[in-house]
């Protein structure tokens, strides 16, 4: 059974903290995706991965950068968290076809005070 | 600029009866189409697709249209049952697009009452 995980379901921070949201997939996948999802606006890509060590920019990157050292891992950083930024943050993987199901984390609620 | 559009933010459907939900795209790009399903503190999973080549794809009670003169698809679900209340999103690719990155509709929150 596919499985994308997350390394935590709710956190608090505060604004101008550095934060690490973590990402493992099992399944081998080439790809790699974080999304925020927000009321009203669906799901917004902010960057993706299509191998270990190399990123492309999304639709709303700013504010945020990505590192990917494994093939089973990719972590999204906000180098200095701002109120703006509190929202769910999903994570996503898939093979490298184009056409292959994207496979979601369960996400985690990011609240910055 | 919101590519990809679901104008309904809610739908509210009696068990056993019709759900269709409906998304409207503007990138004449998009060539293929997906539905994925979303509950409360789940992530989304994938529901049904269907590219561009065809107009209809069914799977069980699931049948997703796509009107591409009109760039508008649809996911029709027969019979509903309560089980289906749940956050479906619709979603695109362009074609030529690198590793299947997806552009998403805003969710429609389907409830189903028994």
């Amino acid at each position: 059974d596919v499985k994308v995980t997350q390394s935590s379901r709710y956190l608090v921070k505060r604004t101008g903290e550095k934060v690490f949201l973590e990402c493992v997939q099992d399944m081998d996948h080439e790809n790699m995706f974080w999304y925020r999802q927000d009321p009203g606006l669906g799901l917004r890509l902010i960057y993706f991965s299509y191998d270990v060590k190399m990123k492309e920019k999304g639709d709303i990157p700013e504010g945020y950068s990505v590192s990917r050292e494994k093939k089973e891992r990719f972590s999204l950083i906000l180098e200095s968290a701002s109120t703006n930024q509190t929202s769910m943050y999903l994570c996503a993987s898939s093979l490298q076809g184009s056409t292959d199901t994207q496979y979601f984390g369960p996400g985690t609620r990011l609240t910055v005070l | 600029d919101q590519q990809v559009k679901q104008n309904s933010p809610s739908l509210s459907v009696q068990e056993g009866r019709i759900s269709i939900l409906n998304c409207d795209y503007t990138n004449s790009m998009f060539d293929y189409f997906l539905w994925y399903k979303k509950y409360p503190a789940e992530g989304p999973t994938f529901l049904i697709s269907i590219s561009s080549i065809k107009d209809k794809n069914e799977d069980g009670r699931f049948t997703v249209f796509l009107n591409k003169s009109a760039k508008h698809l649809s996911l029709h679900i027969v019979p509903s049952q309560p089980g289906d209340s749940a956050v479906y999103f619709c979603a695109a690719r362009a074609g030529g697009t690198s590793y299947g990155k997806l552009t998403f509709g805003q969710g429609t929150i389907l409830t189903v009452h028994p």
